[in-house]
């Protein structure tokens, strides 16, 4: 099916350990985005990327990193999980530069314990 | 502070009744206006989106978008249970490469 897609969905692990969420769009839409959304402070984008091997920092980018090799996958890792890295987190992808749509995944669930 | 701020809630209304949510923003630069519904456990969906100021309407939706205030408002007429959901307001501008600014989201509850 066409859309974004989010693999896990559910995702427990430790303080410490590598965590990769997976992003996977079938439009070939050029922009993708990475956010995680917490209680009191909505949505925040954490990553974006402009096109294949073009990414930048959004603004809380710390403790992840980011790569876009093909188009329709953009991965997320925590390099070293902390607690305060527990959140939902979304990926979302827009056609175009200058409109407002963003097609968001179903989210990931991370839990640090 | 934040760029841009939105009416907290929750809001609870019964069926029927008619639903104003709004936000705020401090960034001129903003041109494009959206407002978000998400359901629970799933990923924001959008609902309405305008292209600077004025009104727009579609359906029992209106979106409003006042640009000299700074201050843009959802409305929703004869409310739904089924329009139960978070409300997330959102915002962005051709400066800042397509990157959308999220206010916090209102939860809006309609009790049938």
């Amino acid at each position: 099916d066409a859309g974004i897609t989010q693999s896990p969905r559910y995702k427990i692990t430790e303080t410490g350990r590598q965590v990769t969420l997976m992003c996977h769009q079938t439009w070939s839409h050029s922009y993708m985005f990475w956010y995680r959304q917490d209680l009191g402070h909505g949505l925040r984008l954490i990553y974006y990327s402009a096109a294949a091997d073009i990414t930048d920092k959004g603004e809380v980018s710390d403790g992840y990193v980011v790569s876009r090799s093909k188009t329709e996958n953009f991965p997320l890792t925590l390099e070293s999980a902390t607690r305060s890295q527990t959140s939902v987190y979304f990926c979302a992808s827009k056609e175009w530069l200058n409109t407002g749509e963003l097609f968001f995944g179903e989210g990931s669930r991370l839990t640090v314990l | 502070q934040k760029e841009v701020e939105q009416d907290p809630g929750p809001l609870s209304v019964p069926e029927g009744a008619i639903v104003s949510l709004n936000c705020t923003y401090s960034n001129s630069a903003f041109q494009y206006f959206m407002w978000y519904r998400q359901y629970s456990r799933k990923g924001p969906e959008l609902l309405m989106y305008t292209y600077s100021s004025g009104n727009k309407e579609d359906g029992r939706f209106t979106a409003q978008v006042d640009k000299s205030s700074k201050y843009i408002s959802l409305f929703i007429r004869d409310s739904q249970p089924s329009d139960s959901a978070t409300y997330l307001c959102a915002m962005s501008a051709d400066t800042n490469a397509g990157k959308s600014t999220f206010g916090d989201g209102t939860t809006l509850t309609v009790k049938p």
